[in-house]
Parts: structure tokens; sequence; C-alpha cells
């Protein structure tokens, strides 16, 4: 069984610095993809980045980049910049092949919260 | 854009009642999920559907069942709705392309309350 985990409940940033979002995932399968996303207060889910297992370089999008680490099986998400609409649930997320179907496993959860 | 949009963004309900939540995409996407969210347990997998008229148990089936008549809709029904079934209830779509085109894009969620 695929697991995920984020083992920090909770994260404090100010304003304009940069943050990590710690994510460990565990896998047999060689093939894998690794998503983030964020939620903020209003409850919808945000994707915000892809990692595929084949992935050459990290990936980026914008101010967030995944610092993909597959030897230690970890995906962390870099926010640089933080920004006061930044405050909010990160998920970290894994492909999972259920009979044949892609599925997502999440872990719990990082709450963000950016101070001025 | 993606749009994933789900009944009703509150909804309470008594135990015992029938109780639907419907979720409509409108990119065509072949996929379709239910997922229940609660504290400190993160997003947890109910139903999912891979094309019209099927459907595939997640991780917590129980007390729910799922209709998908149309490619653009999917019921997540509560035949008997509990109190342990109060939650954050996401809708979710996707293709069915793999190397990171199977993204999930998410509706924005119905927080239901059974007294």
């Amino acid at each position: 069984a695929q697991k995920i985990t984020q083992t920090q409940p909770g994260m404090f940033v100010q304003e304009k610095e940069a943050v990590t979002l710690d994510c460990t995932y565990d896998t047999s399968d060689p093939s894998y993809g690794l998503f983030w996303y964020k939620q903020p207060s209003s409850g919808e889910m945000i994707f915000l980045i892809y990692q595929g297992s084949y992935d050459q370089q990290n990936a980026t999008e914008g101010r967030y980049s995944l610092n993909f680490q597959k030897a230690r099986k970890s995906a962390n998400l870099v926010i640089s910049a933080s920004q006061l609409g930044d405050s909010a649930m990160y998920f970290c997320a894994m492909r999972d092949v259920n009979s044949g179907y892609s599925t997502l496993t999440f872990g719990k959860g990082t709450m963000l919260l950016v101070s001025p | 854009d993606v749009k994933v949009t789900q009944s009703s963004r509150y909804l309470v309900k008594r135990t015992g009642e029938k109780v639907f939540l419907e979720c409509v995409q409108d990119m065509d996407h072949e996929n379709m999920f239910w997922y229940r969210q609660d504290p400190g347990l993160g997003l947890r997998l109910i139903y999912f559907s891979y094309d019209v008229k099927m459907k595939e148990k997640g991780d917590i089936p129980e007390g729910y069942s799922v209709s998908r008549e149309k490619k653009e809709r999917f019921s997540l029904i509560l035949e008997s709705a509990s109190t342990n079934q109060t939650s954050m209830y996401l809708c979710a779509s996707s293709t069915q392309l793999a190397g990171g085109a199977d993204t999930q894009y998410f509706g924005p969620g119905t927080r239901l309350t059974v007294l």
C-alpha cells in the first residue's frame, strides 16, 4: 500500500521569506506521480505542481518548486517569497494505480500561516 | 479552465434522511471521484468512476453509494444519513491520460452536517 507522510502539522513564515513543506512517500512502484494541492479556508483544493518519478528535473511553477529526492523518497514543496495569500492547508498526494485506475492518496496536510 | 461544481456549499440533514450530493464537470473528463475530508485525517476516497455507469469502491465506501448516468455528472448518495457522516465532501475529476495529465481538479466542496 502506498503512503504519504507530512510531518509538519503547522508552519509559520514571514511574508517574503521562503518556506519548505515536507513530504515523504512510500511505494514499491517504479512509476508514480507526486502532486501538491493548496486548500484555502474557502475549502476548494487547488492544484499547484506535479512531479513524475522519471522526470529528470525538479518541477517548478512560478513561486512553487518541488525538491524531489528520489533516493530519500521525499518531495518537498518550496514556496519562495511567501505572500499573505499563501496562508492555507497544503496537501501532498501520490498517484496510486488502483485496480488499473489512477487514484490519489493524500497526506494529512500542513497548515501554513504567513505573517506580515 | 476546468470547472467542477457541487450542488451545495452547506447542507444540514437529519439522521436517517436520504442525501444526494451532486457534482458536475465541464471538461469531458472520464474519471470522477468523491472524497470526504475530516480534521487530522486528510482526504479519503469514497468512490470513483472511470466511465458512465461504472464505479469502483475507494477506501471508505461503507454507508455510501454513487450514480453516474451521464459523463459530466457524478452523484454521491447517503442512503440513511448518520451523524458520523458529518464531514466536508469534495468531488474531483480527471482525464485518463498518464504522465501528469491525469491531475485531479476539485470542486468547492459541500460541508454536510447530520443532526
